[in-house]
């Protein structure tokens, strides 16, 4: 079964500082990769994802994420924070096999800023 | 244009209550799915619908959960016999097609008193 995990339930970064937030993933075959953001009482928003092309995505906000097929890996960086990147930010998988399209999500990683 | 809505945005009602809640999908989109987040947790996978039909219930808890799709557009997700456990942030996302990128609403937080 796939599952992902997101290292470090909070993070906390100066502003301006480098954005490093973990997730890695488990899967017999490589699937699809997404990182979505939750700012307070919303919705997930879409940041980035991966569908087998380039393994370097850029998303929005500057935000970006390498897929690492060897360390099972899909790990989102920013090279600058700033205050309005606090938010929680999920990262999921979605199996590449036919039949199912759920999302499996880790269980987020909130990102404090400070100034 | 306008992207997924959920009514609505809160939900308070008492244990044993049964409630509906409504997802209006992305206009054209034909996957719809409803994933439920609790506190402190990711959203968790409930059920898919292609179309009108249910394509993967397996995420259902129990029976006393069950959502609709008649017109192939908005969805309601429907729970009886409410239960504390129950409370938690109910999400719904669409896609353009099956397998591609789902787009989220805002959620509906339900809470059982």
């Amino acid at each position: 079964a796939q599952s992902v995990t997101q290292l470090g339930s909070h993070v906390s970064v100066s502003e301006g500082a480098l954005v490093l937030l973990r997730c890695n993933y488990s899967s017999s075959v490589p699937p699809y990769l997404f990182w979505y953001v939750q700012y307070p009482n919303q919705g997930l928003q879409l940041l980035l994802k991966y569908t087998s092309a380039a393994t370097l995505v850029k998303g929005i906000n500057g935000f970006e994420a390498e897929f690492k097929k060897s360390e099972t890996s899909f790990h989102l960086t920013k090279p600058s924070a700033h205050m309005s990147d606090a938010a929680e930010y999920f990262c999921a998988v979605s199996p590449t096999t036919s039949g199912t399209y759920k999302y499996i999500f880790g269980t987020g990683t909130r990102l404090k800023v400070l100034a | 244009g306008a992207g997924v809505s959920q009514t609505p945005s809160n939900k308070v009602t008492e244990k044993g209550k049964y409630v509906e809640l409504r997802c209006d999908p992305i206009s054209g989109h034909t996957a719809l799915y409803w994933y439920r987040q609790s506190l402190g947790q990711g959203p968790e996978f409930l059920i898919y619908f292609q179309g009108t039909g249910a394509a993967d219930d397996s995420g259902l808890p129990n029976d006393r959960f069950f959502a609709v799709r008649p017109e192939g557009s908005v969805s309601t997700l429907k729970i009886q016999r409410t239960e504390r456990g129950d409370s938690a942030v109910y999400l719904c996302a669409s896609s353009l097609i099956p397998g591609d990128t789902q787009y989220f609403g805002p959620g509906t937080r339900l809470t059982v008193l």
